[in-house]
């Protein structure tokens, strides 16, 4: 199985801030590599596929990009509803795996 | 605009079965793969199988975890995704998602979830 590993786990930001998240494959995954959003109590919701490619209805503040083994994701302009946890997954292979999660707080 | 609504969760006994359902509206069901995620209280996202479209036979993709217990299946007469889990154990216990599956099958829509609770 290819393990995916985000760091940091948490990370606490203020408003305005840009923040990144790594990712990390266990194996190359070329650019099948997905960014999702679960705000607390929510469902996940789907922001970026192919590592850079925003999902329709996404804002722009909202950039990935990588390949290979190494991904980040960058949030722009941080602001109150961008609280949420953020989960990496690749779809490479089977199984499909996710990162463990990375929680976005706001100061 | 796409929705997907499960339902069918509940509280089972350890060993007992049960069986989910996801509907679809907004888009064309059949053209697409569709996959279950689940998610244990407090924990991150397990990937939970995947089932094909008609063109692939329905053909069927499982987690290791859930193998040999679970069988994806779908009518798209009725734009219905299903997931019969049997055996269940309390690792079972979580919330579970359907989702859809486009393009480079990447996940594009998820539904809001139905909670399973495996307790004795």
């Amino acid at each position: 199985d290819i393990q995916m590993t985000q760091s940091p786990s948490s990370l606490s930001a203020s408003v305005g801030d840009r923040v990144t998240i790594t990712c990390r494959a266990s194996q190359d995954i070329s650019s099948r590599l997905a960014w999702f959003q679960q705000k607390p109590g929510k469902a996940p919701e789907s922001l970026i596929y192919a590592a850079s490619t925003l999902q329709s209805g996404v804002p722009s503040k909202f950039s990935g990009s990588g390949s290979g083994t190494d991904f980040t994701l960058t949030i722009n302009s941080l602001q109150p509803e961008d609280l949420a946890t953020y989960y990496c997954q690749q779809y490479k292979s089977y199984p499909i795996t996710f990162g463990q999660g990375t929680r976005l707080e706001i100061k | 605009e796409v929705h997907l609504v499960e339902s069918g969760g509940g509280l089972v006994r350890p060993g007992w079965s049960l069986r989910l359902s996801c509907v679809a509206s907004g888009f064309s069901f059949s053209d697409h793969y569709m996959d279950w995620v689940r998610q244990a209280p407090g924990k991150g996202l397990e990937w939970v199988g995947r089932i094909r479209k008609k063109f692939n036979l329905y053909s069927t993709e499982y987690a290791a975890s859930v193998k040999g217990r679970f069988t994806i299946s779908r009518d798209d007469s009725k734009n219905s995704l299903f997931l019969q889990m049997n055996s269940l154990k309390t690792e079972d216990t979580a919330v579970y998602y359907c989702t859809r599956v486009s393009g480079d099958s990447h996940f594009d829509n998820w539904g809001q979830g139905t909670l399973v609770a495996v307790s004795s």
